[in-house]
């Protein structure tokens, strides 16, 4: 079946500009996971819904970061007036199940941001 | 922030060689350590979730144990090849939804 996909794929954006970013995961896993890769960085965790839940925001580095999932399927990662600090690739993972520690993710191709 | 750790932070090895590296992470709160693999413009691929200590894992040439008492896991490849070129992540969830990730070996496999 199809795997998780992201759009776009690569976006240059201006300092200051608005960004939104797109994932759909694989149909049926109620778990949705978005990180970013920073240059020399490792993974890091920005947010994650699970079902209906309220979604845990705390990996958000600030108030200019957002996301959405819309009926439990597409979510949007939304950037605010871009920074160039925000520059990475972002990567959206989904699971079958969400909320253990054994649940295999899986990722899409990410979304290349660069702005300049 | 849990600190999870992997070591070398890049490798290069000739073809038909054997190769290991190591992710390091809290011995404490153990739950699970996951190894993806990540090709060059590609998505990271799940290679092995393990969850016990002394748990060993294999698929094909690819290899992993755990050993949760002193928090490191190994993943060691056989017999290297180009196409297991490719940067090697270890990821530590410290419950079911916060996942740390390391920052990777990369592994160039020479032809």
């Amino acid at each position: 079946g199809a795997g998780v996909s992201q759009s776009p794929s690569n976006k240059v954006t201006e300092k200051g500009k608005d960004v939104e970013l797109r994932c759909d995961p694989i149909s049926g896993h109620t778990a949705l996971y978005w990180y970013r890769q920073s240059l020399g960085q490792g993974l890091e965790f920005l947010i994650y819904f699970q079902g209906n839940s309220a979604p845990d925001k705390s990996g958000l580095p600030s108030d200019r970061f957002s996301a959405e999932r819309t009926g439990g399927s597409v979510s949007t990662l939304t950037i605010q007036r871009t920074q160039q600090e925000d520059s990475a690739v972002y990567l959206c993972a989904s699971s079958q199940l969400g909320g253990t520690s054994t649940d295999t993710q899986y990722f899409g191709p990410g979304t290349r941001l660069t702005v300049l | 922030i849990l600190n999870v750790e992997q070591s070398p932070q890049s490798l290069h090895v000739q073809e038909g060689d054997s190769t290991n590296f190591t992710c390091s992470f809290p011995s404490s709160n153990f739950y699970a350590l996951h190894w993806y693999r990540w090709e060059t413009a590609k998505s990271p691929e799940a290679l092995f979730v393990m969850t016990l200590n002394g748990d060993e894992k294999k698929k094909g040439r690819i290899s992993a144990t755990l050993n949760t008492k002193e928090g490191y896991s190994y993943l060691y490849i056989k017999g290297s090849q180009p196409e297991d070129s490719a940067t090697y992540l270890c990821a530590f969830p410290d419950t079911g939804n916060q996942f740390y990730f390391g920052t990777g070996t990369s592994l160039t496999v020479i032809p």
